[in-house]
């Protein structure tokens, strides 16, 4: 089955810190790669997304990822956090039947001022 | 716009009763989905539509039913609530099924005595 891995499950940093959140997929095919997140209390968020392309993809908030198809993985990076960014993030990957969305288990973000 | 609304917010539901988590969305979206968040599981799919008039079971779909009567709406029912159902359920809509990117309502924190 299709999975997606999410190596860190907690994070803490300062600010100014960079960050780099890990994750891994499954399936070898052609693959759609989405990173969400959650701040507290609230619902979930796209911050960027892959379909095809350039493998470094740029989102909101200063947030990019880079799809490295030879790893499967599609790891998120930020060069410097902020309080703000304290959340959780998910990321996800299209189902081989093209039905639905698989998240990883998340990985919760603490920063400290 | 309000995108995707979800009701009630939360709910405390003695075990045995039924319940039906309500979902609107009014982005005209074909595709529609409900998850639900636990600690350390992140997000599991229940249940989809694709289109209105269609759906498809997700990773956990066991106790739960769907029905998609027209494009807006997908509301969600617990035929006889378990303790094991106490979740946050949230759910999503797509322009396109699969793998386009998914825009999430507030949530529904349930909590099965």
């Amino acid at each position: 089955a299709q999975s997606v891995s999410q190596h860190n499950h907690h994070v803490i940093l300062s600010e100014a810190a960079s960050l780099e959140l890990g994750c891994n997929y499954s399936y070898g095919g052609t693959v759609n790669l989405f990173w969400y997140v959650q701040y507290p209390g609230q619902h979930l968020q796209l911050l960027l997304k892959y379909f095809s392309g350039d493998p470094l993809v740029k989102g909101i908030k200063g947030f990019e990822a880079e799809f490295i198809k030879s790893k499967f993985s599609f790891n998120l990076r930020k060069p410097s956090v902020q309080w703000s960014d304290t959340a959780e993030y998910f990321c996800a990957v299209k189902n081989q039947a093209g039905t639905a969305l698989i998240f990883g288990k998340g990985t919760t973000l603490s920063v400290s001022s | 716009i309000a995108g995707i609304t979800q009701a009630p917010t939360s709910q405390i539901l003695a075990a045995g009763r039924r319940m039906t988590l309500r979902c609107t969305q009014d982005m005209r979206h074909n595709a529609m989905y409900w998850y639900r968040q636990d600690l350390g599981l992140g997000l599991r799919l229940i249940h989809y539509s694709n289109t209105a008039g269609t759906t498809g079971k997700g990773e956990v779909p066991d106790g739960y039913s769907v029905s998609r009567a027209n494009t807006d709406d997908f509301p969600l029912t617990l035929a006889s609530a378990v303790p094991s159902q106490t979740s946050v359920y949230f759910c999503a809509s797509s322009g396109l099924a699969g793998g386009d990117e998914q825009f999430f309502g507030p949530g529904t924190r349930l909590t099965v005595l």
